[in-house]
């Protein structure tokens, strides 16, 4: 399979705990993102990389959530002290350069 | 007023028939458009891309721009049960993350 993967695609933890999420881009893909999407609502812009640099980080991204791409490959979504209104689809996308965004499975990621 | 609008429908279609859904967008500066779908408990799954004003049509599927109107709208002909699903406008600004629509859920009834 050469698309976006994605791991772990369901996660379920309580309240207070850290969480780690891991998404491997299309292989020749520069560019990665993540989204979290609720619930009747459709994909919010989170944070985006090309190759390592992290290069814009949305005013929704509070500082309990860290994102890496330490060597321009897979990326790494850290949530810690997870709350109940972390509970979303967290999914990550990839594209070459300026090109269309091509979305993996998501991360179901239940706070309870 | 929100960056990018959607009816959240559901837009019922009979099997066969076209399907239209619309989306508008307030920034003037949005340089890029996409349409997804999204199947129940999946992922965005792109469709169509557009960049210009007027028309692209692939297979079943036309996508429509009109950027002094701040408009795009996606055709679906001979719509087909497979077709019901979420669909999801998105538009990207001078960079280039994406600022999606809150979805128009599509119904095909047989």
């Amino acid at each position: 399979d050469t698309g976006v993967s994605q791991n772990p695609r369901h996660k379920i933890t309580k309240r207070g705990q850290n969480v780690t999420f891991r998404c491997d881009p299309i292989s020749e893909h520069n560019r990665l993102y993540w989204y979290r999407q609720t619930l009747g609502q459709g994909p919010e812009f989170l944070t985006y990389f090309q190759n390592e640099a992290q290069l814009e980080k949305s005013r929704l991204l509070s500082d309990r959530f860290s994102a890496e791409r330490p060597k321009g490959s897979f990326s790494t979504l850290e949530i810690q002290r997870t709350e109940q209104g972390d509970s979303a689809m967290y999914l990550c996308a990839s594209s070459l350069e300026e090109r269309v965004q091509f979305f993996g499975p998501g991360t179901r990621l239940t706070v309870l | 007023q929100k960056e990018v609008e959607q009816n959240s429908g559901p837009l019922s279609v009979p099997e066969g028939a076209i399907a239209s859904l619309n989306c508008t967008y307030s920034d003037r500066g949005s340089q890029s458009f996409f349409w997804y779908r999204q199947y129940s408990g999946k992922s965005p799954e792109l469709i169509m891309s557009i960049y210009s004003n007027g028309d692209k049509e692939d297979g079943r599927f036309t996508a429509q721009l009109n950027k002094a109107s701040q408009y795009v709208s996606l055709l679906i002909r001979d719509s087909q049960p497979s077709d019901s699903a979420t669909y999801l406008c998105a538009v990207a600004h001078n960079t280039d993350k994406l600022i999606f629509g809150t979805g128009t859920r599509l119904q095909v009834f047989p």
